[in-house]
C-alpha cells in the first residue's frame, strides 16, 4: 500500500539554523500539507499546498516557513530561523482532493520527522 | 472557528471488552469527521470518517463511529477490544470550505490482557 515518506526522522539544529523538512507523498496525489505536534499537545495545521501555490495556511505559519515542490516527487518545508519554540514533531500529509462538492478526500500522514532545536 | 474535545485522556478496557473513545465538535456547517489512530513512533494512520449519510461508519480493524447531530459528537466503538488496539487515538474535524483538519488532544487507549 502507497505510503507518505519523510526524512530524516529526527533532525537536531542549533538555534537560528535553517532546516528542511522532506516529504514524498503518495504518488497519485495532488494536495500536500504539513502539520505540527508539539510534545504533549494537539496536532496542529499548518499549511496546505495544490498546483503549486499555498491554498491554505494557518496564523502558525509565518514569514519563516516556506514550503516547495521542487520536483514531481518531493514536498518540502523550510524553516528559516529555527527557535526553541520549533521543536516539534512535524507531518507530512497528502490527498488526491479536498472538499468537491460532497467528496471529502482522506489525508494520509507520513511517519513524522522529530525536529529539535537547542 | 472549528473545534474537538476528547474528554478523556485515557480509557482502560479489558481484551475482549467493548470500547469507546468519546469526541464532540464545534463547527459552522455540515462537519466532516474522522478518526486516525498513532502508534509508537508511527504516523497518523486513517481509521474511519464520516461525510454524509448513514450516522454508523465503519472502518479500519473493526472499529465504527456513530454521528450524533444532535449531541455534536463522533464517538469511536468497537464490539470487542484487543492488546494490539492499545493506542493513541485522535478525533478530527474539516469545515465546509476548509482543508485543515482540527484535531483533539488525543485519547489513549490501554487494552489489558
Amino acid at each position: 500500500e502507497p505510503e507518505v515518506t519523510q526524512t530524516p526522522s529526527h533532525q537536531v539544529t542549533q538555534m537560528g539554523q535553517e532546516v528542511i523538512l522532506r516529504c514524498v507523498p503518495i504518488s497519485n496525489h495532488l494536495y500536500f500539507y504539513w502539520y505540527r505536534q508539539i510534545l504533549g499537545q494537539k496536532v496542529e495545521f499548518l499549511v496546505s499546498f495544490y498546483n503549486n501555490e499555498i491554498s491554505e495556511k494557518s496564523e502558525i505559519f509565518d514569514d519563516q516557513f516556506s514550503v516547495e515542490r521542487p520536483d514531481g516527487s518531493n514536498f518540502t518545508l523550510k524553516i528559516r530561523s529555527t527557535k526553541l519554540e520549533d521543536s516539534a514533531m512535524y507531518f507530512c500529509a497528502s490527498s488526491v482532493s479536498p472538499t468537491k462538492g460532497a467528496l471529502v478526500d482522506t489525508q494520509y500522514f507520513g511517519p513524522g520527522t522529530r525536529l529539535t532545536v537547542l | 472557528a472549528q473545534s474537538v474535545a476528547q474528554p478523556e485522556d485515557q480509557v482502560n478496557v479489558a481484551e475482549g471488552n467493548p470500547l469507546t473513545v468519546k469526541c464532540t465538535y464545534s463547527v459552522s456547517g455540515n462537519p466532516y469527521l474522522f478518526w486516525y489512530v498513532q502508534y509508537p513512533n508511527r504516523g497518523l494512520q486513517f481509521l474511519l470518517k464520516y461525510i454524509t449519510g448513514d450516522n454508523l461508519v465503519k472502518g479500519s480493524y473493526g472499529f465504527e463511529a456513530e454521528f450524533n447531530k444532535s449531541q455534536t459528537s463522533f464517538h469511536l466503538k468497537k464490539p470487542s477490544a484487543l492488546v494490539s488496539d492499545s493506542a493513541l487515538y485522535f478525533c478530527a474535524v474539516r469545515a465546509t470550505g476548509f482543508q485543515k483538519l482540527v484535531f483533539g488532544t488525543g485519547t489513549r487507549l490501554l487494552v489489558s490482557p
